[in-house]
């Protein structure tokens, strides 16, 4: 099946500073890609919907200006999380939807940790 | 709005021992039901999906039947092994595969 790369799979970062998280669709131009937040023994709860050469489409609730998400290219997606908190350390996971086959293809996910 | 709910973890089983992970919805009209696995250190992979009511989903052994009236998506295992070992998500869409709303997750592990 298709794959998703995410990168990286772990990352410690300094309150106040910025991380950016990589999603590669590698066998597949991916038009639409999704962005998953989890907190512990919860859902994954869409964040936004990053749509190649458009701005992404963020869910009610969700910060555009602190979840930064760029969609350049057909096999791209990434998400900045600007100043980050400790309340944003959390499993952060993309998708990418493959339009031959109609199926989303899940990213590993980046445990996001901020001291 | 749609939500998943699914038995909480983790489930713990010997090997060879029948495995049932309940799943219900809430949803209006007729979405699509999935199951999706997540083995240790990797992203989320499809392992079953139904489309419509009375639909069953199977692979790897693996099987979930979509039932309109409970509003339930149950999988179930006949004969677990220790690669099963995982968390597996319940989850429905409305839009084929665009936009998942996914269950808590359920942590497997099974023991020799």
């Amino acid at each position: 099946g298709a794959v998703v790369s995410q990168h990286p799979s772990r990352v410690i970062c300094k309150s106040g500073t910025s991380v950016k998280i990589e999603c590669r669709s590698l066998d597949f131009q991916a038009t639409t890609m999704f962005w998953y937040r989890q907190f512990p023994k919860q859902s994954l709860m869409l964040m936004a919907t990053s749509n190649e050469g458009s701005k992404a489409t963020y869910e009610q609730g969700v910060e555009k200006d602190k979840f930064l998400i760029n969609h350049a290219s057909l096999t791209l997606s990434t998400l900045t999380v600007t100043s980050a908190h400790p309340e944003d350390s959390s499993f952060y996971i993309c998708s990418a939807r493959d339009p031959t086959q109609g199926e989303a293809f899940f990213g590993q996910g980046t445990r996001l940790t901020v001291v | 709005g749609d939500s998943v709910t699914q038995m909480e973890g983790p489930v713990t089983l010997s090997e060879e021992a029948f495995l049932t992970i309940n799943c219900t919805y809430t949803a209006t009209g007729y979405p699509s039901l999935f199951w999706y696995v997540q083995y240790p250190g990797e992203g989320l992979q499809l392992l079953l999906k139904a489309t419509k009511a009375d639909d069953k989903g199977s692979n790897k052994g693996f099987e979930a039947t979509y039932r309109k009236e409970t509003t339930s998506f149950h999988l179930e295992k006949g004969s677990v092994q220790v690669s099963d070992s995982a968390v597996y998500f319940c989850a429905l869409s409305r839009s084929g595969y665009s936009t998942l709303t996914f269950g808590k997750g359920t942590m497997l592990l099974v023991s020799p």
